[in-house]
């Protein structure tokens, strides 16, 4: 019962740097979502998708881009890194239709450094 | 502009004490208010939520309180217990927002056994 599964589950990047955090659930769920937490701040949405082709901005998406090829899969990009992209980064997916619960299911986050 | 307020940042209780979370928000579109409890290296999990139509709900020993006139709502921990230490986050949701939630600061609660 794998879930949201994110990776990697830590990283250090240089500044200028560029990677990808990876994310894939395997409950067929429609709506996805990248949120970063920082400490006092609580978690911020980054960017969401609500399907395949389809995404859009959240609330601190500078610095950031995404994709959605699959349902399955929904992977954010950093290009050029900065100190200020230093976080945890979590992964969630929620079902769709009716009935549902309006619950997101997360996967255990990424920790990322950007020295 | 941070919609939903919560309060405290940390809190400690001792084994079998009562905890209360705090949180208000200023969206009166916010029609969906859960909480979510993380546990240290994990991701957030619902732990119990709550709609506007009602002023209260209760799961074992967690409970919401609702004010919707006063724009607040609650989580109430009875009995607390030392593996109810975590991190717990106050959220809220439009209703038409494809299901974003807001969350509010997070708050760090420690139960001393």
């Amino acid at each position: 019962n794998a879930g949201v599964t994110q990776t990697p589950k830590f990283r250090i990047l240089k500044i200028g740097q560029s990677m990808t955090l990876q994310c894939t659930q395997d409950m067929n769920h429609n709506y996805m979502y990248w949120y970063r937490q920082d400490p006092g701040m609580g978690l911020k949405l980054i960017y969401y998708s609500v399907g395949a082709g389809i995404t859009d901005k959240g609330e601190v998406p500078n610095g950031y881009n995404v994709s959605r090829s699959t349902t399955e899969d929904f992977p954010l990009r950093l290009e050029l890194a900065a100190p200020s992209q230093t976080s945890v980064y979590f992964c969630a997916s929620r079902e769709t239709g009716t009935p549902n619960t309006g619950e997101l299911f997360f996967g255990e986050g990424s920790r990322l450094t950007v020295l | 502009q941070q919609q939903v307020k919560q309060s405290p940042q940390s809190l400690i209780v001792q084994k079998g004490g009562i905890s209360i979370i705090n949180c208000a928000y200023e969206n009166t579109a916010f029609d969906y208010f859960p909480w979510y409890q993380q546990f240290p290296g994990k991701g957030p999990a619902l732990l119990i939520a709550i709609r506007p139509d009602v002023s209260e709900k209760k799961e074992g020993r967690f409970t919401i309180s609702f004010n919707k006139s006063a724009k607040q709502f609650s989580l109430h921990i009875m009995d607390s217990q030392p593996g109810d230490s975590a991190t717990y986050f106050c959220a809220a949701r439009v209703r038409t927002s494809y299901g974003k939630l807001t969350f509010g600061q997070g708050t760090i609660l420690t139960v001393h056994p």
